[in-house]
C-alpha cells in the first residue's frame, strides 16, 4: 500500500462549488504540505502543517484553506472554485528527524474547474 | 521572483550518453538542495540530494554538483537509460524545511 495517499485522484468541479482534496499518510510524519504543480511553473506551496496544531501559509495560499484532522491526514478546501486553480495537486510528508528531511509525495490530484 | 531556476524545459539524450541538467538558485540562505524526478501519473520522488558544504555527491549513476559562488547546481545522470525519461525537479530547502521547487527539465532518452 502507498504510504500517502491522495482522493480523489481526479475531480470536474463548476466555477464557483467548493471541494475538498484530502491526503492520508502512513508513514508517521508529522509534518504535511500541500503543492500545486502548474506547466512551467513546477511546484508551489500553498500551505504547510508542522504538527496537528500548527498550520503555515505557504506562498500561494489565497483561494484555499486547510484542515489537519490528525497527524496523518491533511485536507485542502478550495472555497469557490475557479477556472485557474486548475492544476496538478500533490500532498507531500516529511520527517524532521529522518533522513535530511526529505519530503515524500502522494500520487497528485487533477482538478479541472469549468 | 523565481529563486530556483531550471532554464531548460526539456533535454534529448541518446542511451548510454551523459545527461546533464541544470539549476540556478538565487537565495544564498539555502542550505540543502535536492533533485526529485516525476514519472507521469505519479508524485515526484526523492532521487538525491547534496548539502551546502559539499560540492559533490554520488549514488551510482547519480551525481550532483554544487557550486556555491556561481548558484549553481547541476545533476549528472552517466550512462542514461530510457527509463530515466521523466520530469527533474530542482528544489533548494528554506529554514524550517520549506522546499522552493524550479519548474522542471523534462528528460528524453532515446534507445
Amino acid at each position: 500500500d502507498a504510504d500517502v495517499t491522495q482522493t480523489p485522484r481526479n475531480r470536474i468541479t463548476k466555477t464557483g462549488k467548493r471541494i475538498m482534496l484530502e491526503c492520508s499518510q502512513t508513514k508517521g510524519h508529522d509534518r504535511m504540505y500541500w503543492y500545486r504543480q502548474d506547466p512551467g511553473l513546477g511546484l508551489r506551496l500553498i500551505y504547510y502543517s508542522f504538527d496537528v496544531k500548527d498550520i503555515n501559509k505557504g506562498e500561494i495560499s489565497d483561494g484555499y484553506s486547510v484542515s489537519r484532522q490528525a497527524q496523518a491526514k491533511f485536507s485542502l478546501s478550495l472555497e469557490s472554485a475557479i477556472p485557474n486553480q486548475t492544476a496538478l495537486y500533490f500532498c507531500a510528508t516529511s520527517d524532521p528527524l529522518g533522513d535530511q528531511e526529505t519530503q515524500y509525495f502522494g500520487p497528485g490530484t487533477r482538478l479541472l474547474v469549468l | 521572483d523565481q529563486q530556483v531556476k531550471q532554464n531548460s524545459p526539456s533535454l534529448s539524450v541518446q542511451e548510454g550518453r551523459i545527461s546533464i541538467l541544470n539549476c540556478d538558485y538565487t537565495n544564498s540562505m539555502f542550505d540543502y538542495f535536492l533533485w526529485y524526478k516525476k514519472y507521469p501519473a505519479e508524485g515526484p520522488t526523492f532521487l538525491i540530494s547534496i548539502s551546502s558544504i559539499k560540492d559533490k555527491n554520488e549514488d551510482g549513476r547519480f551525481t550532483v554538483f554544487l557550486n556555491k559562488s556561481a548558484k549553481h547546481l547541476s545533476l549528472h545522470i552517466v550512462p542514461s537509460q530510457p527509463g530515466d525519461s521523466a520530469v527533474y525537479f530542482c528544489a533548494a530547502r528554506e529554514y524550517g524545511n520549506k522546499l522552493v521547487f524550479g519548474a522542471g527539465t523534462i528528460l528524453r532518452v532515446k534507445s
